[in-house]
């Protein structure tokens, strides 16, 4: 089965604070994503990646930035926290069209 | 620009009872649908793919069908548990572009 990580399933941290958000897939996809998820506004794609060290914004990247050394790998950085980015926050893998999700991070800034 | 509706946007039936979850999409030209459940405050778990070629898949009490000519898509669960209760979200895809999901159906399932 495929699997895919996220490093915290609850965070909280201080409005400006720099925060990294870790996601790992075991099945070596190329196609990597990062959403949030908000009540009445569904998902929305922050970042995705085809391929490592590639990176395309999707409709929300103001405010956050990411990185994919590795092809398992892709990091969702918020380089100054602000509380409008209080979220849940999705990571996915694809492969042909086939979605697989972790669990999930919930993000509260303060 | 892919548009995904899903009717009803909750639903509350008692347990045993059949359902059915619709999905309407703009852009029929799709490469496969995908439906997930979400249960709060949790990560997306696919239930079905059902690629472009296929009319319907099926898993347990699941049911999954496709009409791609016509946009739509439905999830059937047979004999309904409290253990279902959860967001439904479908979500169509179509080749070398984002992907696109639907608002979800919130399903309660009275015991």
């Amino acid at each position: 089965d495929v699997k895919v990580t996220q490093s915290s399933r609850y965070l909280v941290k201080r409005t400006g604070e720099k925060v990294f958000l870790e996601c790992v897939q075991d099945m070596d996809h190329e196609n990597m994503f990062w959403y949030r998820q908000d009540p009445g506004l569904g998902l929305r794609l922050i970042y995705f990646s085809y391929d490592v060290k590639m990176k395309e914004k999707g409709d929300i990247p103001e405010g956050y930035s990411v990185s994919r050394e590795k092809k398992e790998r892709f990091s969702l950085i918020l380089e100054s926290a602000s509380t409008n980015q209080t979220s849940m926050y999705l990571c996915a893998s694809s492969w042909t069209g086939n979605q697989y999700f972790g669990p999930g991070t919930r993000l509260t800034v303060t | 620009k892919q548009e995904v509706t899903q009717i009803p946007a909750a639903l509350s039936v008692p347990e045993g009872e059949n359902l059915v979850l619709n999905c309407s999409f703009t852009d029929s030209a799709i490469y496969n649908l995908q439906w997930f459940r979400q249960d709060p405050g949790k990560g997306l778990t696919s239930l079905l793919l059902i690629q472009s070629s296929q009319r319907e898949q099926t898993s347990g009490r699941l049911n999954a069908s496709l009409d791609k000519s016509s946009g739509r898509s439905t999830l059937y669960i047979a004999a309904s548990q409290p253990g279902d209760s959860a967001t439904y979200l479908c979500a169509p895809y179509n080749y070398g572009q984002n992907f696109v999901f639907g608002p979800g159906t919130r399903l309660s399932v009275l015991p």
